[in-house]
């Protein structure tokens, strides 16, 4: 079955340390996003890739990065510099931007607690 | 910047009482519209959307929207909720002119009483 799949489900990190969540689509969607669901405030957008090798700051970008070195994969880092990063993480894929009215298709989330 | 509100934080309700769940947004162009759902411990899934023709939107499990563009808003309603549509609910706004991207609101948090 088509969809998306984040790894791992829970991440335990000490603090000072970068860490990798992963996310795979086999949706042969061109536009990939990740958001930070926290509380009270929704889902915030941490960064976007609406095609391979290019990708753009949402909202909250300091202290993420990412890379979109193919079109199935859209790995987040959370870097030692973001000073909030206990929270759940979203993967999410859409076709291309022409469709992008469709909606988007989202993974099971990847909660992240730093110790 | 476009932003969504969603003024309920938390709703609770008894088996068979009528919802309604706010949406509004700030951006006047053009614009697709959804409401999500996240039941507890699932991913999210899109509850209905609507891009153009008939405001009132209709999606699963027996959940409406209308989009009133005068007003910005874009409510859920469902005439008798269940003690499964216990969830997290996200309206979303999608604008064509600020690169597809999806705003989502603060969420509402919906507990059915059995």
């Amino acid at each position: 079955d088509g969809g998306i799949t984040q790894s791992p489900k829970y991440l335990f990190r000490k603090e000072g340390q970068n860490v990798t969540l992963s996310c795979e689509q086999n949706l042969n969607h061109d536009a990939m996003y990740w958001y930070r669901q926290d509380p009270g405030q929704g889902l915030r957008l941490i960064y976007y890739s609406q095609i391979v090798n290019d990708f753009q700051k949402g909202d909250i970008a300091e202290g993420y990065s990412v890379s979109r070195e193919k079109k199935e994969s859209f790995p987040l880092t959370v870097t030692s510099a973001q000073k909030n990063p206990t929270a759940f993480y979203l993967c999410a894929s859409s076709p291309d931007r022409g469709r992008t009215n469709y909606g988007y298709t989202f993974g099971s989330g990847t909660r992240l607690t730093v110790v | 910047a476009q932003s969504v509100s969603q003024h309920n934080h938390h709703v609770i309700l008894s088996e068979a009482a009528s919802l309604e769940l706010g949406c509004n947004y700030s951006y006047g162009g053009t614009v697709n519209l959804f409401w999500y759902v996240q039941y507890p411990g699932q991913h999210l899934q899109l509850l209905l959307k609507y891009f153009s023709g008939d405001p009132l939107v209709k999606g699963i499990k027996g959940f409406e929207a209308e989009f009133i563009k005068s007003k910005f808003s874009f409510n859920l309603r469902k005439p008798s909720v269940q003690w499964s549509d216990t969830a997290e609910y996200f309206c979303a706004v999608l604008n064509n002119n600020a690169g597809n991207m999806l705003t989502f609101g603060g969420g509402t948090r919906l507990m059915v009483k059995p």
